[in-house]
């Protein structure tokens, strides 16, 4: 039961550095998310998408980019990493909001731990 | 400005007693309420959720209370198990999608 997979698990930045995390669902989930969490903090929305080829900002989505070329994949890019883009990433999933479901139950991956030093 | 709050960063409880989470929110439009616990090094998994439309849902040990007029939720677990300590986030979905507290680390003691 794969569900939502993320990559990597950690990496330390330095200043100006680009990178993508990685985000793969098996779950044939339309909508896409991607969260940050700060210490003390809940959860932020930075990116999400209702689907292939459709994707929106959150919350906080100042210094990231997203695609959303297939289902099942949706990378976040940070172009020029910030010392305050040092958080934990949590990439999620769900099936869109509807009459039937539980409140748009979000499936979370295990969280990608990001340092910008 | 916070529209979903729990106000307690840290609880701490006994083992086998009842432990209640708290939140608050300030977004009537909010349709459903949901509960998510969340370990150390790892992602959010879903609790128990509960429908605008109800007072109060139940799931095992773990039982969720609205308090619509109040705009006010819990979360009851009982009874308390070692298992149970985590952080506990709570999360109201409305047309923006989820919005998120800042969670409550829960801590059972032996």
């Amino acid at each position: 039961n794969a569900g939502v997979t993320q990559t990597p698990k950690f990496r330390i930045l330095k200043i100006g550095q680009s990178m993508t995390l990685q985000c793969t669902q098996d779950m044939n989930h339309n909508y896409m998310y991607w969260y940050r969490q700060d210490p003390g903090m809940g959860l932020k929305l930075i990116y999400y998408s209702v689907g292939a080829g459709i994707t929106d900002k959150g919350e906080v989505p100042n210094g990231y980019n997203v695609s959303r070329s297939t289902t099942e994949d949706f990378p976040l890019r940070l172009e020029l990493a910030a010392p305050s883009q040092t958080s934990v990433y949590f990439c999620a999933s769900s099936r869109p909001r509807g009459p039937r479901n539980s409140g748009n139950t979000i499936y979370f991956g295990e969280g990608s731990w990001l340092t910008v030093v | 400005d916070q529209q979903v709050k729990q106000n307690s960063p840290s609880l701490s409880v006994q083992e086998g007693r009842i432990s209640i989470l708290n939140c608050d929110y300030t977004n009537s439009m909010f349709d459903y309420f949901l509960w998510y616990k969340k370990y150390p090094a790892e992602g959010p998994t879903f609790l128990i959720s509960i429908s605008s439309i109800k007072d109060k849902n139940e799931d095992g040990r773990f039982t969720v209370f609205l308090n619509k007029s109040a705009k006010h939720l819990s979360l009851h677990i009982v009874p308390s198990q070692p298992g149970d300590s985590a952080v506990y986030f709570c999360a109201a979905s409305g047309a923006d999608g989820l919005t998120f507290g800042k969670g409550t680390h829960l801590i059972i003691q032996p």
